[in-house]
C-alpha cells in the first residue's frame, strides 16, 4: 500500500525562527491534508490541497502540493511557543479512498 | 462542518476488564468513520473504520472489535483488556465533497 515519509521526526528551534517540514509518497496523491495535534488532543486540519502545483496559506501557515503529486511541504514563519506539537500530514490518491498518515513531525519551540 | 463527539478524555481500567469507548458525529449523514490508535508522540495506527451501519473493517487483528449500531455512532470494544490496550484512541469521520478527515477530542486509556 500507500506509504508517506514524513520528515524531519523532530525539530527544536528558537522562538521568530521559520520552519520547513515535508512528506514524500511513492505513489500519487491527489489531496494533501496537514494536520496539527496538541498533547492530549485530537488532530485539526490545517490545510487541505487539491491541485498540483497549489500553494495555500492559514496564517503564518503555508503548504504546497507538489508538482509530482508525491510530495507536499509545509512551512510555518516566525515561530512561536503555541506552535508547538505534533504536525501530521496525509495524503488520499483518489476520492473514496483512505487517508495514508505520515509518521509525524514533533515541533519544540523555545522561547 | 461536521463534529466528533467522543467520551470519556480519560479513563483507568484495570486488565482483564471490558472496554466500551462511543463516538458520535453532527453536521454530516452516512460519513465513513476511523477508529486510530497513537501511543505517546507517535503517529496513528487506523484500527477500525466502517463505510455504513453495520459495516466494520478491520486493520489489524487485536483484542478489540468495532461496532456501528447507526449511522452516526460508532463504538470500540474489548471483552477483557490487555496492559498493551493502553493508548490514545481517537475517532475520526469524513465525508462529503471535500473529504477531509475530522477528529474528535481523543480518549487516554491507561490499563493497569
Amino acid at each position: 500500500g500507500q506509504q508517506l515519509n514524513q520528515s524531519p521526526q523532530s525539530m527544536f528551534i528558537q522562538e521568530g525562527e521559520d520552519v520547513s517540514m515535508n512528506c514524500t509518497s511513492s505513489s500519487i496523491f491527489n489531496t494533501w491534508l496537514w494536520y496539527k495535534q496538541d498533547p492530549g488532543e485530537g488532530p485539526v486540519l490545517l490545510i487541505a490541497l487539491y491541485k498540483a502545483g497549489e500553494l495555500t496559506s492559514n496564517g503564518r501557515l503555508t503548504a504546497q502540493f507538489g508538482i509530482t503529486r508525491k510530495d507536499s511541504f509545509l512551512n510555518i514563519s516566525a515561530s512561536i511557543p503555541s506552535d508547538v506539537g505534533i504536525y501530521f500530514c496525509a495524503g488520499r490518491p483518489n476520492a473514496g479512498n483512505m487517508l495514508t498518515f505520515g509518521g509525524g513531525t514533533r515541533l519544540m519551540v523555545k522561547p | 462542518s461536521q463534529t466528533i463527539h467522543q467520551w470519556p478524555a480519560t479513563l483507568v481500567q484495570p486488565v482483564g476488564s471490558p472496554l466500551s469507548l462511543e463516538c458520535t458525529v453532527e453536521g454530516t449523514s452516512n460519513p465513513n468513520l476511523y477508529w486510530y490508535r497513537q501511543a505517546a508522540g507517535r503517529g496513528l495506527q487506523l484500527l477500525f473504520y466502517s463505510v455504513g451501519i453495520g459495516q466494520i473493517s478491520s486493520e489489524v487483528p487485536q483484542n478489540l472489535s468495532a461496532s456501528r449500531p447507526q449511522d452516526r455512532q460508532f463504538i470500540l470494544s474489548s471483552k477483557k483488556l490487555l496492559l498493551s490496550d493502553s493508548g490514545f484512541y481517537l475517532c475520526a469521520g469524513d465525508g462529503g465533497v471535500t473529504e477531509k478527515l475530522f477528529f474528535g477530542s481523543g480518549t487516554q486509556l491507561s490499563v493497569l
